[in-house]
């Protein structure tokens, strides 16, 4: 089973608040990723990080931020919550080979009033 | 334009029958191809990852199957069980940087019936 942990699991908030959605792997892995799941449609990369201190915004443009201060966490900010960022948020990690494995969080299911 | 259609969008069996999930890629130069499972709700969870120069790999009743050259996979089920209901994801890698970027599909979504 994969050690990495995603909080909170689900989030309902009103438009306009920021809220922070925590990622934590205990693998030692370097490369994080932050992808976007909508009901019926393929992952879509916003964010990801190659190590402390490094952070890029993936294919799909999102509004959010992220930050790796340390290895093992990856958070990601949404400064003001819109309906429009109601979504599935899917946190991952990999060790970084070209063929190496793609852990995936729980995920949070983000609804957006 | 590197893609990854899946096939077929759902698939309802019933319990103890075999099904096969399709994927074809565009995607090149191509490095791997994986296989996910995606219970409602969860993140996923890979079941096979598989490179240009392997054509089989197995994980239990779970066996994948890739042809390189048509640039298509499948997935095939053996004696499935209710615990097999979920999507499965068809991912594709290219070797266009030193990580490979992921392609993902949009996922087969089985149901198996009692």
């Amino acid at each position: 089973e994969a050690d990495i942990y995603q909080t909170p699991r689900y989030l309902v908030i009103g438009t306009g608040k920021k809220i922070t959605l925590e990622c934590s792997q205990t693998m030692g892995h370097d490369k994080m990723y932050w992808y976007q799941q909508d009901p019926g449609m393929e992952l879509h990369l916003i964010h990801y990080s190659y190590g402390v201190n490094s952070t890029e915004k993936g294919d799909l443009s999102s509004e959010s931020t992220v930050s790796r201060i340390r290895t093992e966490h990856f958070p990601l900010t949404l400064e003001s919550a819109r309906p429009s960022h109601t979504s599935q948020y899917l946190c991952a990690s990999s060790s970084g080979q070209r063929t190496g494995e793609l852990f995936f969080g729980e995920g949070s299911r983000l609804t957006v009033l | 334009k590197n893609q990854v259609e899946q096939s077929p969008q759902s698939l309802i069996i019933l319990e103890g029958k075999n099904c096969t999930l399709q994927c074809n890629y565009t995607v090149s130069p191509f490095s791997n191809l994986r296989w996910y499972k995606q219970d409602t709700g969860r993140g996923p969870v890979s079941l096979t990852i598989m490179t240009f120069s392997e054509n089989t790999k197995s994980n239990g009743r779970y066996t994948a199957t890739l042809d390189a050259d048509t640039k298509q996979s499948s997935l095939h089920i053996t004696a499935s069980q209710l615990s097999d209901s979920a999507s499965y994801i068809c991912v594709v890698s290219d070797r266009g940087s030193t990580l490979g970027r992921l392609y993902f599909g949009r996922g087969t979504q089985l149901t198996v019936w009692p």
